[in-house]
């Protein structure tokens, strides 16, 4: 399987607190994004970084890009009761738009 | 902007019967759809994409016979799982491409087969 591995699997802190998520992949890719998605919810884009990228800010995230070790960490800076979800990293490779998704951390922010 | 719609949210049908999901991109043209499977606490797995107006591309293992994809237009693709089990208990989720890096979700269809 191609499919990126994410860790850790699961993450609990309480509100307040950084969490940090971990994504390696396996092939060289063009881009790497962070989807968020809530219990038997559909996906939410969170950030986007290609490959020629180190680091990129969204808000309250930061998302780091090391291709060399082909990995990629999110970082969910202030965490809130709502930012509860999984979160999945996908990446893409030239010339071909299909998503290759990581297998999730679960994370649970303890108000 | 860019919202992708699914219809049904939900379905529970009876072994044997074929169901029908629909994928909408409601406010843009979507020239290339796709379709992933999601079992509980799992990962999604791309099971096809749909290009409008020709035949979809299917992955290594999906059942073309039995996942029917259809791509009738830049707004419009349906996945039908024919002769449906218990197996294909799944929760769906397509996807539309706006750009070449950006595809974008819909709520997603949970299918409960009995």
């Amino acid at each position: 399987s191609q499919q990126g591995e994410e860790d850790p699997q699961a993450l609990s802190i309480q509100e307040g607190e950084n969490a940090t998520m971990n994504c390696s992949y396996k092939t060289s890719i063009n881009n790497l994004q962070w989807y968020r998605q809530n219990s038997g919810r559909g996906l939410v884009h969170l950030i986007l970084i290609r490959s020629n990228e180190r680091e990129k800010h969204s808000g309250r995230l930061r998302v780091t890009l090391d291709t060399s070790k082909k990995s990629s960490s999110l970082l969910i800076t202030a965490s809130r009761a709502a930012d509860t979800a999984s979160y999945f990293c996908a990446t893409d490779v030239f010339g071909n738009e299909k998503l290759t998704f990581g297998t999730g951390t679960r994370l649970t922010i303890i108000p | 902007g860019a919202v992708v719609s699914q219809h049904p949210s939900w379905v529970i049908c009876k072994s044997g019967t074929s169901v029908k999901i629909e994928c909408r991109s409601l406010d843009f043209q979507a020239t290339t759809m796709f379709w992933y499977r999601q079992f509980p606490k799992q990962s999604l797995m791309l099971m096809a994409t749909s290009n409008e107006g020709s035949k979809a591309t299917y992955e290594q293992g999906v059942e073309k016979d039995k996942f029917l994809i259809n791509h009738a237009s830049l707004t419009l693709s349906t996945l039908t799982v024919t002769s449906a089990h218990p197996e294909d208990s799944s929760f769906y989720i397509c996807s539309a491409s706006l750009a070449t890096d950006t595809q974008y979700f819909g709520p997603g269809t949970r299918l409960t087969v009995l």
